[in-house]
């Protein structure tokens, strides 16, 4: 199977930069991906890692390095509003099944 | 454009009976899954179809049971619910190109089994 850990829970104060750390243990996937989701909603896509590196978009940038089996989420220049729940999620090689992690709770403090 | 529809959006069961989460996308997608969420838990894959006339197991199966109709459409159904059951339940869909792996969330299901 797949397992994904993330810390259960980050804070942070407004207007700095937090990381959301994303181990896991698959092997032979398409990349790393990850979700937003604030309470009572529904996750809704933020980034995808296909290769190597970081991607940018926007406040938010996210990493993978396949070699290590490590990725991270990274937020700069918090926001109130980026308090929420971010998951990263995996999909295999060969398997259309989408798989999360537990998923982190990032609280944003004034 | 609707995206992902799912629906009841609250439903109270009592111990033993049954009911069907609906749900359709309309965004032409292969894909299509269904998920449970529990505090503490994020979000664990009940079943799954690739394709149209496909479905396949997730991490927690039991006392569930699917159906694709058609494209559009992906079912849950709760044959007999137990508490165990209560949760809030997502239907989501993707397109199957390799490189596309956003998928969409309906707006969930918050079921409670008494």
């Amino acid at each position: 199977g797949q397992s994904l850990e993330q810390p259960s829970e980050v804070t942070a104060v407004e207007g700095a930069i937090v990381q959301i750390n994303c181990t896991y243990q698959t092997s032979g996937f398409y990349g790393l991906s990850w979700y937003q989701q604030h309470d009572g909603g529904a996750p809704t896509f933020l980034s995808y890692n296909g290769l190597d590196g970081l991607e940018e978009t926007g406040r938010f940038s996210s990493f993978l390095s396949r070699s290590d089996s490590y990725g991270y989420l990274l937020l700069q220049e918090l926001q109130m509003k980026d308090s929420a729940s971010y998951f990263c999620a995996v999909s295999k090689t060969g398997r259309r099944a989408l798989t999360f992690g537990s998923g982190t709770r990032l609280q944003v403090q004034p | 454009n609707a995206g992902v529809t799912q629906t009841p959006k609250f439903q109270v069961l009592k111990t033993g009976q049954s009911m069907t989460l609906q749900c359709a996308q309309d965004m032409n997608h292969n894909s299509m899954y269904w998920y449970r969420q529990d505090p503490g838990m994020g979000l664990r894959l009940i079943y799954y179809s690739a394709s149209e006339g496909t479905t396949d197991k997730g991490e927690v199966p039991n006392g569930y049971n699917v159906s694709r109709l058609n494209k559009r459409e992906f079912s849950l159904r709760l044959e007999s619910a137990a508490p165990s059951q209560t949760s809030v339940y997502f239907c989501a869909s993707r397109a199957n190109r390799d490189t596309n792996t956003e998928a969409f969330f309906g707006q969930g299901t918050r079921l409670t089994v008494v």
